[in-house]
């Protein structure tokens, strides 16, 4: 079945960019999305690439995907401890009949410190 | 516009026991879905509903069941309550289930003693 895959940790200094990194095994995937969730919360969409693109841009967030290589990336830039949490790849997969599911990574947790 | 919400957001429980978790949806949308988050097996989807019918379900046993109502409010069930049901609870929102965004909800943590 679909699969996807994250790195579990992350350390960066705050000011600095942070690179989380995901890989998918679902050849059909639409859409490819990231959530961050942080302590006791729910999932916050943060954003979401259309399988055509490349690249999308929304202010500190880039998320570039290789289609090819089934490898989707998350870069923050100007890192704060405010983005401390956990961040969730996920590829929605499609049942028959056109309706949808989200599998989700593991997870990645970021620690941002001074 | 409110955003998803659920209820109860804790809940401890016997063994056992039967509970019930309810999810209010975003005012509009129609499909809503429930995924269970533990630290073991991370995040699973466990069945969707739209226009009270559910459309899909995840690999659970009956024990996990659910259901919509005609304004869209969802609730799930779980029967003879194990240790191993102890999680957080995630309901999703969105207009159609075909869509690209899916909004969560808070969660309802359950714990099983």
């Amino acid at each position: 079945g679909e699969d996807v895959e994250q790195s579990l940790f992350l350390s960066v200094r705050e000011g600095d960019s942070s690179v989380i990194n995901c890989t998918y095994t679902d050849s059909s995937s639409t859409y490819l999305y990231w959530y961050k969730q942080e302590p006791g919360a729910g999932l916050q969409l943060l954003t979401y690439i259309f399988s055509n693109m490349d690249m999308k841009q929304d202010q500190r967030l880039t998320v570039l995907l290789n289609k090819k290589d089934k490898h989707l990336s998350l870069r923050i830039a100007d890192t704060q401890t405010g983005d401390s949490a956990i961040y969730f790849c996920a590829d929605l997969t499609m049942f028959s009949g056109g309706y949808n599911k989200l599998i989700f990574g593991a997870g990645t947790r970021l620690a941002v410190h001074p | 516009k409110a955003g998803v919400t659920q209820t109860p957001r804790y809940l401890i429980k016997t063994r056992g026991q039967q509970v019930t978790l309810s999810c209010s949806p975003i005012s509009g949308h129609r499909s809503v879905s429930w995924y269970q988050q533990t630290p073991g097996q991370g995040l699973q989807f466990l069945f969707e509903y739209f226009s009270e019918t559910q459309r899909n379900k995840g690999n659970f046993p009956g024990r996990f069941s659910g259901r919509q109502f005609s304004n869209s409010r969802s609730e799930m069930n779980v029967s003879t309550l194990e240790l191993g049901d102890s999680a957080l609870y995630l309901c999703a929102s969105s207009p159609q289930g075909r869509d690209t965004e899916a909004f969560f909800g808070q969660g309802t943590r359950l714990t099983v003693v």
